[in-house]
């Protein structure tokens, strides 16, 4: 079946912009995790959604990020006024439960590469 | 929180050697220790995971070994082929209490494998 699918794939854009990004998880899947790679670096957690609800929002840099995944499926992760350091691949990835003590595969997307300048 | 720390960062072999990297955590309750290969430009990959209740876990050409007492864990892979040379990441995670499974990462290994 599909895999997690991201878009854009790539994303340049200007200090001060703000910009979104989309993740497509695999149907069905309950859990979905945000992570920001930085480069040469392994990727590091951003947020956590069950179903709809936005369980967990601790590893979000700064309060210009922001993501939302409204019916439980697509997820959107914005980053508003953009600065350099925000630049890294921001990837996705999707998990079929969503109980707590339940350890299943976390399918990661391709990822978006996203530079400020 | 968490803290993994991978080394060697960088391995260089010749083919048909094996190859081993080392992971340490910091979290006695992590009990979920998945590896994962990225090519370059390319998704995480799972290739091998390891549950807190098993101590070794093998896959073909692939192992993994965990020791809780000491908290480390380690990738072992056997007769390398060029096409093993990626960036190797392990990770931790503790799937107990209100903790839903994120994974707090390793900085990464980066393996060439030499025809």
């Amino acid at each position: 079946g599909a895999g997690v699918s991201q878009s854009p794939r790539y994303k340049v854009a200007k200090r001060g912009q703000d910009v979104a990004l989309r993740c497509d998880p695999i149907s069905g899947h309950v859990s979905l995790f945000w992570y920001q790679q930085a480069l040469g670096q392994g990727p590091e957690f951003l947020t956590y959604f069950q179903n709809e609800a936005q369980l967990d929002k601790s590893g979000l840099p700064s309060d210009r990020f922001f993501a939302e995944r409204p019916e439980g499926s697509v997820s959107t992760l914005k980053i508003q006024r953009t600065q350099q350091e925000d630049s890294a691949v921001y990837l996705c990835a999707s998990s079929l439960a969503g109980l707590a003590g339940v350890q299943e595969t976390q399918y990661f997307g391709p990822g978006t590469r996203l530079l400020v300048l | 929180g968490e803290n993994v720390e991978q080394h060697p960062s960088t391995l260089s072999v010749q083919e048909g050697d094996s190859a081993v990297i080392k992971c340490t955590y910091s979290d006695s309750a992590s009990n979920y220790f998945p590896w994962y290969k990225q090519e370059l430009g390319k998704r995480p990959q799972l290739i091998i995971d390891i549950r807190s209740n098993v101590g070794e876990k093998k896959d073909q050409r692939i192992a993994v070994t965990l020791n809780k007492t000491a908290k480390h864990f380690s990738l072992h892979i056997t007769e390398t082929q060029p096409e093993d040379s990626a960036v190797y990441f392990c990770a931790a995670s503790n799937a107990g209490g209100t903790s839903y499974g994120k994974l707090t990462f390793g900085q990464g290994t980066i393996l060439t494998v030499h025809p």
